[in-house]
């Protein structure tokens, strides 16, 4: 099976582009989750959907970013305009049904390098 | 406000050595509890859940104390193969169905 996919895997772009982050959650499942990793500050959840719909996004750092959820196989997030400090790995993450005790899983992650 | 502490380490130990880590959390509302796995360059992947009365899972050994907000994974026989970093994880009862994860305590293990 499919786990979850995320593009690209890699990008390096320069201050003050757009940059977009695809998503393919597992099929089925009902929640996606969009956590960025820092050295500094670790793995830090930034918003979450149900059913397509974002339920909190009180970890988005700033009005530069943006996601959404089309449909239930595709999530993006949106940085615009980029900045070196958005510089991380950015992880997608999907649950069955988003209950606390259910086993969260990861894609590969896309690294972003904003110079 | 750290959510989630953990001693980052590393922690170098050798082959077949006994290894503990500690993590403790600071909201006491929090009901589930997890360990993840991270390796070099890799997505997170759980390891396993910590139960309440604690847990065995071959040679990882989880505890949960809710009185001190404190939780632990203990490693038997180290492999080699068990360098990388582990996350403790746990659940934000402020925030529907978010985690909150630790920054990962780093396990190197040398033959």
């Amino acid at each position: 099976d499919a786990g979850v996919i995320q593009s690209p895997r890699h990008e390096v772009t320069e201050m003050g582009q757009e940059v977009t982050l695809r998503c393919k959650p597992i099929s089925g499942h009902d929640y996606l989750f969009w956590y960025r990793q820092t050295m500094m500050r670790g793995l830090e959840l930034l918003i979450y959907f149900n059913n397509n719909v974002p339920i909190d996004d009180s970890g988005m750092p700033e009005d530069r970013f943006s996601a959404k959820m089309p449909n239930a196989s595709f999530s993006t997030l949106k940085i615009q305009p980029s900045e070196p400090r958005d510089s991380a790995v950015y992880f997608c993450a999907s649950t069955l049904s988003g209950l606390a005790s259910e086993t969260q899983y990861f894609g590969p992650g896309t690294r972003l390098l904003v110079l | 406000r750290k959510e989630v502490e953990q001693d980052p380490g590393p922690f170098n130990v050798p082959e077949g050595a006994t290894v503990a880590f500690n993590c403790t959390y600071s909201n006491s509302a929090s009901q589930s509890f997890f360990w993840y796995r991270q390796d070099c360059r890799k997505e997170p992947k759980l390891l396993m859940s910590v139960y309440s009365s604690g847990n065995e899972d071959g040679r990882f050994t989880a505890q949960l104390n809710r009185a001190s907000q404190y939780i632990s994974l203990l490693i038997r026989d180290s492999k080699l193969s068990d360098s990388a970093t582990y996350l403790c994880v746990v659940n934000d009862p402020d925030s529907g169905y978010a985690l909150n994860f630790g920054k990962g305590t780093s396990l190197l293990v040398t033959p």
